[in-house]
């Protein structure tokens, strides 16, 4: 299948500072990506879609402004979650899906703490 | 936001024996999509189903896209204790932006020796 690298693997930071998660396709190129967040022993829920060279769509009840995603091209595509405080930590996820296929594969996600 | 019914939530079962799992829905999905999750990892995709009624096999694994578009079920058999995990469907609604999915709330296995 195809590969999706996702960075860092897990970040502890204050509170008040922002962090930035990376998602790369590495063997394809992705004009959309999607962002999921995880809660401990709950299901994926999706945040918003990642498109290469235009704004993100976000999912209703995800702030758009604490959650910047960036899609610079068409392997890469970036999460900043700004001025991050406790309730933010949790698991993020990135998934990407080759042009032609409507599968979707998955980063090995991010666990982040917010001190 | 909305989420999949998947049964069971957990499972507890032997070495050696077969373990069905189901995942149901209001609304009509154009894929489904069955995943395997280990702790602290991403979800790896088992097996994609893209036609109502299609049935695919992935070694000891089996899935079932529902006639009904609403419904789903993942089979695995003779179980190993590698087996062990959380897995979770996923139904997929294409749109201009790609396959964006919709996963269930989960099944997880625990398989004794």
């Amino acid at each position: 299948g195809a590969v999706v690298s996702q960075h860092p693997s897990r970040v502890i930071c204050k509170s008040g500072t922002s962090v930035k998660i990376e998602c790369r396709s590495l063997d394809f190129q992705a004009t959309t990506m999607f962002w999921y967040r995880q809660f401990p022993k709950q299901s994926l829920m999706l945040m918003a879609t990642s498109n290469e060279g235009s704004k993100a769509t976000y999912e209703q009840g995800v702030e758009k402004d604490k959650f910047l995603i960036n899609h610079a091209s068409l392997t890469l595509s970036t999460l900043t979650v700004t001025s991050a405080h406790p309730e933010d930590s949790s698991f993020y996820i990135c998934s990407a899906s080759p042009e032609v296929s409507q599968k979707l594969f998955f980063g090995s996600g991010t666990q982040l703490s917010v001190l | 936001g909305q989420q999949l019914n998947q049964s069971p939530q957990s499972m507890f079962i032997q070495e050696g024996e077969d373990v069905s799992m189901n995942c149901t829905s209001s609304s009509i999905f154009n894929t489904w999509l069955w995943y395997k999750q280990e702790p602290g990892e991403g979800p790896v995709l088992l097996i994609a189903l893209y036609k109502a009624g299609e049935l695919t096999s992935n070694g000891r694994l089996t899935a079932q896209f529902g006639i009904t578009r609403k419904d789903s079920f993942l089979n695995i058999s003779a179980s190993i204790p590698s087996d062990v995990g959380i897995y979770f469907c996923a139904g997929g609604i294409l749109t201009g932006g790609g396959n964006k999915l919709t996963f269930g709330t989960g099944t997880q296995l625990k398989v004794e020796l």
